[in-house]
């Protein structure tokens, strides 16, 4: 595609149940970087993905955050037992390869609400 | 943790006057970069600065980096309403891992027609 496409674009759940937001980064690029926007704040990284390499979680807030990708495709992010903390804007970009001088192309993200 | 930090946090001007922001970090970088947010939109990457550069234009945007003193301003010229938006720095880290951008907390600005 042309750009980085996210989805859903907004999610309404109950606390506590399980949400999963999909990340469709442009094609050849091998990095991809989930963010965490709350409202009229910055950008809070989440984790980073490089082709086959490990993935750098050390921005998950806890262990009931995970994300996976397969290889430089599709990535997916879950976040399990919903709280009402965990709403915000979560944000994908990807960079045809990793490095600060690199931009970032970035999806419009999914609005997740937790009630 | 945030390095950057940009001031003012939010701005109001009027159409066709320039706009300055500002951002300042902590560690030495290899790399600046400036966004731009649109309200519920993504971030869309309008400059990159390398720490060996002093200067760079896009078209109205001017760029400075000033390493002594790390920061870097923004400059939107002739502003008009669709400048209206979030502006953000990032860095990377020079002495750290590099692959990932350390962002800012962004400058709201409003462009009045």
């Amino acid at each position: 595609g042309a750009g980085v496409s996210q989805s859903p674009s907004n999610k309404v759940t109950e606390k506590g149940k399980d949400v999963e937001l999909r990340c469709d980064p442009i094609s050849g690029h091998t990095a991809l970087y989930w963010y965490r926007q709350r409202l009229g704040q910055g950008l809070e990284f989440l984790i980073y993905f490089q082709g086959n390499s490990a993935p750098d979680k050390s921005g998950l807030p806890s262990d009931r955050f995970s994300a996976e990708r397969t290889g430089e495709s599709v990535s997916t992010l879950t976040i399990q037992r919903t709280q009402q903390e965990d709403s915000a804007v979560y944000l994908c970009a990807s960079s045809l390869v990793p490095g600060g001088n690199q931009p970032q192309h970035f999806g419009d993200g999914t609005r997740l609400s937790i009630l | 943790s945030q390095q950057g930090e940009e001031d003012p946090q939010a701005l109001s001007i009027q159409e066709g006057e320039n706009a300055t922001m500002n951002c300042s970090y902590k560690t030495s970088i290899n790399n600046l970069q400036w966004y731009r947010q649109n309200s519920g939109r993504g971030l869309v990457h309008l400059i990159l600065i390398r720490s060996n550069e002093r200067e760079k234009h896009s078209g109205r945007l001017r760029v400075t980096l000033d390493t002594s003193k790390k920061s870097s301003s923004l400059l939107i010229t002739a502003s008009r309403a669709a400048d209206t938006a979030s502006y953000f720095c990032a860095t990377d880290d020079w002495a750290g891992n590099n692959r990932k951008l350390i962002w800012g907390l962004g400058t709201s600005l409003a462009v009045n027609p």
